[in-house]
């Protein structure tokens, strides 16, 4: 039982560069959430998927698009990467709603120069 | 507006020096209050959940309590592996999970 798995665990992009952040879920979760953690900020909802087939918008959504690509999988966006996006992004699912327990990833680390 | 504030931000005991961590918090309707601890580099790792005043938990040297107002993380005899960042959340009614900024604990041997 793996968890919450993401991928790559760093990542280091040029300004308007794209890229995709991948996750998946092991647990036949059916909430999955894309969160952002900077220094002095705390953990920020970015998108959030209640269920397969509909994703919603958190708290800084603008800049990033997801797609929940099925029930285990949820994926982030950058079209086009700036350096206000450098952070850390932990994906996250729980059971059924963000009432609910929720269980996170190892993050990944991504720079933008 | 919903709001959730940890105290001390950090804090540093001496191994075996009990003490305690807090989450005060305001929210429409108290749904849940989550606490996890986070090692640098590494995801958030869920520790308890907590959903009505009066309710405690406990697991190995920690325990958290609820009150209408606050919950407490209570670190008995800690060791060095207990340092890390410890956080809070709430969600309340309108179903969003309201983050704390943490406190660093550091355990000296």
């Amino acid at each position: 039982n793996a968890g919450v798995t993401q991928t790559p665990k760093f990542q280091v992009l040029k300004t308007g560069q794209s890229m995709t952040l991948q996750c998946a879920q092991d647990m036949n979760h059916n909430s999955m959430y894309w969160y952002r953690q900077d220094p002095g900020m705390g953990l920020r909802l970015i998108y959030y998927s209640a269920s397969e087939g509909t994703t919603d918008k958190g708290e800084v959504p603008n800049g990033y698009n997801v797609s929940r690509l099925n029930k285990r999988e949820f994926s982030l966006r950058l079209e086009s990467a700036a350096p206000s996006q450098t952070s850390v992004y932990f994906c996250a699912s729980s059971d059924r709603t963000s009432t609910d327990t929720q269980y996170f990833g190892p993050g990944t680390r991504l720079t933008v120069l | 507006e919903d709001q959730v504030t940890q105290s001390p931000e950090a804090l540093r005991l001496q191994e075996g020096e009990s003490s305690s961590l807090n989450c005060s918090y305001t929210v429409s309707g108290l749904r849940g209050l989550f606490w996890y601890r986070q090692d640098p580099g590494k995801g958030p790792e869920f520790l308890f959940t907590l959903y009505s005043a009066g309710e405690e938990k406990e697991k190995e040297r920690l325990k958290a309590t609820l009150t209408k107002k606050e919950s407490f993380l209570h670190i008995t005899a800690p060791k060095p592996e207990d340092s890390a960042t410890y956080l809070c959340a709430v969600a309340g009614n309108n179903r969003k999970l309201i983050w704390g900024l943490g406190t660093s604990l550091a355990v000296n041997p």
